[in-house]
C-alpha cells in the first residue's frame, strides 16, 4: 500500500489566503520529513524539511507542521501568490547508513487564483 | 552552473535494447540515488548509495543496475527495455550520514517504443 500518502489531488486557493496542504504517512520509523515542490516536466524542489525531534518549522511564508502520534504532517503557505501554483509532493524517510530512502506522496496540484 | 547533470534529457529506445542513463554530481556529497516517476504514479524511490556501495535497493527487476565508476557518479544502466519502463528518471543526492536534503536532478525523459 502507499506508505505515504496525500489525500487532496488538488486544492484552489485565492491570493492572499493560506494553502495547507495535508500529508498522512504509515510507518513510524520515519524520522524526516520534506515537502517538495515541482512543475511539469521539471524536477523537484526543497521547500522545507523537518526532522522528528521537532513538530514544527518555519521559513518565510512556509510553516511545516508535523504529529507524530497522527502520523500526519503538513505545509502551510501563507499569504499565497499565483507564483505558488504547483504540484507539492510530501515525502518521508528515515536516515539508514549515511542515505534515506524517500517514500513520495502522490502530489496535491495547489492552484492560486488572483 | 548545473550541480547534478543528468544525461541525456529525452532518450527514445526500442523494446529489448540497452541503456545507460548518466548522472554525475558537483555538490560534494557521498549519497546518490535513482527514482523514477511513471505517468500517473508517485515518485518512487530506486536505489541508494552511500560512498559507492549500494544501500538500498527498492526494484525488483535485475534489469536495473546501477553503476557508480566515482564518488561522485551514479549511472543506471537498463537492459531488455519493456514500454513499462517508460518514465522520467531522476537522479537525486545528498550530505552523508545525519543530513537527509536530497537534491534532485533535472531528469531523463526515456520512452520504450
Amino acid at each position: 500500500g502507499q506508505q505515504v500518502k496525500q489525500s487532496s489531488p488538488s486544492l484552489t486557493v485565492q491570493e492572499g489566503g493560506i494553502s495547507i496542504l495535508n500529508c498522512d504517512y504509515e510507518n513510524d520509523m520515519f524520522d524526516y520529513f520534506a515537502w517538495y515542490k515541482k512543475y511539469p516536466d521539471n524536477s523537484p524542489t526543497l521547500l522545507i524539511s523537518v526532522r522528528s525531534n521537532v513538530d514544527k518549522r518555519e521559513d518565510g511564508r512556509l510553516t511545516v507542521f508535523l504529529n507524530k502520534s497522527g502520523k500526519h504532517f503538513s505545509l502551510h503557505i501563507t499569504a499565497s501568490q499565483p507564483e505558488d501554483t504547483a504540484v507539492y509532493l510530501c515525502a518521508a524517510g528515515r536516515n539508514q547508513g549515511g542515505s534515506a530512502k524517500l517514500i513520495f506522496g502522490e502530489g496535491t496540484k495547489l492552484t492560486v487564483s488572483s | 552552473d548545473p550541480k547534478i547533470i543528468q544525461k541525456p534529457k529525452y532518450l527514445v529506445a526500442v523494446t529489448g535494447s540497452e541503456k545507460i542513463l548518466i548522472c554525475e554530481q558537483y555538490l560534494g556529497h557521498n549519497a546518490m540515488y535513482w527514482y523514477r516517476q511513471s505517468a500517473k504514479k508517485p515518485l518512487e524511490f530506486m536505489f541508494s548509495y552511500s560512498y559507492q556501495k549500494l544501500m538500498d535497493n527498492q526494484t525488483a527487476s535485475s534489469r536495473f543496475q546501477p553503476q557508480s565508476s566515482k564518488k561522485n557518479h551514479l549511472d543506471l544502466q537498463i537492459t531488455a527495455l519493456k514500454p513499462d519502463d517508460s518514465a522520467t528518471y531522476f537522479c537525486a543526492s545528498s550530505l552523508p550520514r545525519g543530513q537527509d536534503t536530497q537534491y534532485f536532478g533535472p531528469g531523463t525523459r526515456l520512452l520504450v517504443l
